[in-house]
């Protein structure tokens, strides 16, 4: 099993629905992060958790909302999708913020 | 403010010869670690090397090394004896303050 664990691997979506993708992890790490990819512009960063009770804002939060349910479980939502916010996301881990970040599988979101 | 920038959006190498990737940086933390990332076509991110700032000694990993100049800001890797399987996307990536910051990748294509 991944040691970093998202759902759903892929999703197509309607403009306007209310979707959430989940990220579970088995390391045991205390950060855990939320990033988009889109070519050319490389991983940005979305929300991002130090714990369970500290939870950041990324550089491009706007329409995002996250909740922390456990330390092992990170969730992303988007309250209303956007055509906009069709791209590759991805979950990471890190443990005390100074050790390389561990990567889900992403998922593949298009909004229609 | 805390950048990654990743000059060579696409680069090309016969198998066998060797490449580098350049990456600059710009970060006012004086503790922080340096990585790269490779994301092949599966998109998993997978990670390559990875250098502690506080060290001058440049990272090795088999046929994967880096150039770290830490007052340049700079950080770059060299591929020797390129293989077909070293097609991928390839990010430079550091973490300070908890935080993790990409460039916008690299595409490297290897060819017979």
């Amino acid at each position: 099993d991944a040691d970093v664990t998202q759902t759903p691997r892929n999703r197509i979506t309607k403009t306007g629905k209310r979707i959430m993708l989940e990220c579970s992890q088995t390391k045991g790490h205390d950060r855990m992060y939320w990033y988009r990819q889109d070519p050319g512009l490389g991983l940005r960063l979305i929300y991002y958790s130090f714990d369970v009770k500290d939870i950041n804002k990324g550089e491009i939060s706007d329409g995002y909302s996250v909740s922390r349910q456990a330390q092992a479980k990170f969730s992303l939502s988007l309250e209303s999708a956007i055509p906009n916010q069709t791209a590759l996301y991805f979950c990471a881990t890190s443990s005390g913020g100074r050790t390389e970040a561990f990567f889900g599988q992403g998922t593949r979101l298009t909004v229609v | 403010a805390q950048t990654v920038t990743q000059s060579q959006p696409e680069m090309s190498v016969q198998e066998a010869e060797t490449v580098t990737l350049s990456c600059t940086y710009d970060t006012s933390e004086s503790n922080y670690y340096l990585f790269w990332y490779k994301q092949p076509p599966s998109r998993q991110m997978i990670l390559v090397i990875r250098q502690e700032a506080y060290k001058q000694q440049n990272a090795t990993e088999n046929r994967f090394s880096v150039n770290f100049q830490k007052a340049a800001k700079s950080f770059s890797l060299k591929i020797s004896d390129s293989q077909l399987g070293d097609t991928a996307m390839y990010f430079c990536a550091f973490i300070a303050l908890g935080r993790l910051y990409f460039g916008r990748g690299t595409q490297l294509t290897v060819w017979p």
